[in-house]
C-alpha cells in the first residue's frame, strides 16, 4: 500500500533469517543504483551499488539484483542480525546526471529476536 | 577522517523566522548536496554544487530556499519566512568528484532536524 506520513512499508524476520527488500524504479535511463540504510535520528549509509550493465552484485551477507525488464531492484540480506534493523532505501542516478533520486519511503526492516 | 558534519542537529524556528543551516563536507570532495527528508518520506532533492560550476537548483522548492558554498567546501542552506510545511530533516551529503556518467558515492551527515512553530 502506499506509504503515509509515518506508515513505512514494513518487513519483520527473525534474527538468522534472510531478509529481501524490494525497490521499483520507473526510469529506464538509470544508469547506476544503490541501496542505502538509515537507522534512527542518522544519515542514510551507503550499503552496496550496482551498475545497470550487471545484474548481481554481492558484498558482505548482502546482494543486490537487478531486473531491467521489469524495472525492479531488491537486496538480500543473509543471516540479518538486530543491526540491521533499519529502514533501507534505494537510489539511482540517471545517464548524464550526478545527482541521485530516491524511490518512495524505503522499508522498514525490523529484525525479530 | 572526519565525516561530513551538519549544524546544528536541531532547530526549532517560530513561523516567518529565516534559518542557516550548515554543512561541512568531507575535506577534498568536489560535490555537495543537500536533501530534504520529511516525517517517514524519502529524500528530496534540492540543490547540488560541483566544483566551480554554476549549482543545479531545481529541487529548490520556492525562492525562500537558498544555498551557498563558500571556498568550495563548506555550505549554508537558508530558508526564508520558514513555513510550517518547511518542518523536515536536511540532509546533506558529500561525494569525490559529482560529475555526470561518474557514479561515486555520497556519504551523508547526520542532518539537521528544523521544526517551524
Amino acid at each position: 500500500g502506499e506509504s503515509v506520513g509515518l506508515h513505512l512499508p514494513t518487513l519483520s524476520v527473525q534474527e538468522g533469517d534472510n531478509s529481501i527488500i524490494n525497490c521499483a524504479y520507473s526510469n529506464s535511463a538509470s544508469d547506476y543504483f544503490i541501496w542505502y540504510k538509515q537507522e534512527s535520528g542518522k544519515g542514510p549509509q551507503f550499503i552496496i551499488d550496482i551498475r545497470s550493465n550487471m545484474d548481481k552484485r554481492q558484498g558482505q551477507r548482502v546482494t543486490v539484483l537487478l531486473n531491467k525488464t521489469v524495472k525492479h531492484l531488491s537486496l538480500q540480506i543473509a543471516a540479518t542480525q538486530p543491526g540491521d534493523s533499519a529502514v533501507y532505501f534505494c537510489a539511482e542516478i540517471p545517464k548524464g546526471s550526478a545527482r541521485q533520486l530516491t524511490f518512495g519511503s524505503g522499508t522498514q526492516l525490523t529484525v525479530l529476536p | 577522517g572526519a565525516g561530513v558534519s551538519q549544524s546544528p542537529s536541531n532547530k526549532v524556528t517560530e513561523k516567518g523566522k529565516d534559518v542557516e543551516l550548515r554543512c561541512d563536507p568531507i575535506s577534498g570532495h568536489t560535490a555537495l548536496y543537500w536533501y530534504r527528508q520529511s516525517l517517514g518520506q524519502g529524500l528530496e532533492f534540492l540543490i547540488y554544487f560541483q566544483g566551480n560550476s554554476a549549482p543545479d537548483k531545481s529541487g529548490l522548492p520556492s525562492d525562500r530556499f537558498s544555498a551557498e558554498r563558500t571556498g568550495g567546501s563548506v555550505s549554508t542552506l537558508t530558508i526564508q519566512r520558514t513555513q510550517q510545511e518547511d518542518s523536515a530533516v536536511y540532509l546533506c551529503a558529500s561525494s569525490l568528484l559529482g560529475l555526470a556518467g561518474i557514479a561515486d558515492t555520497q556519504y551523508f551527515g547526520p542532518g539537521t532536524r528544523l521544526t517551524v512553530l
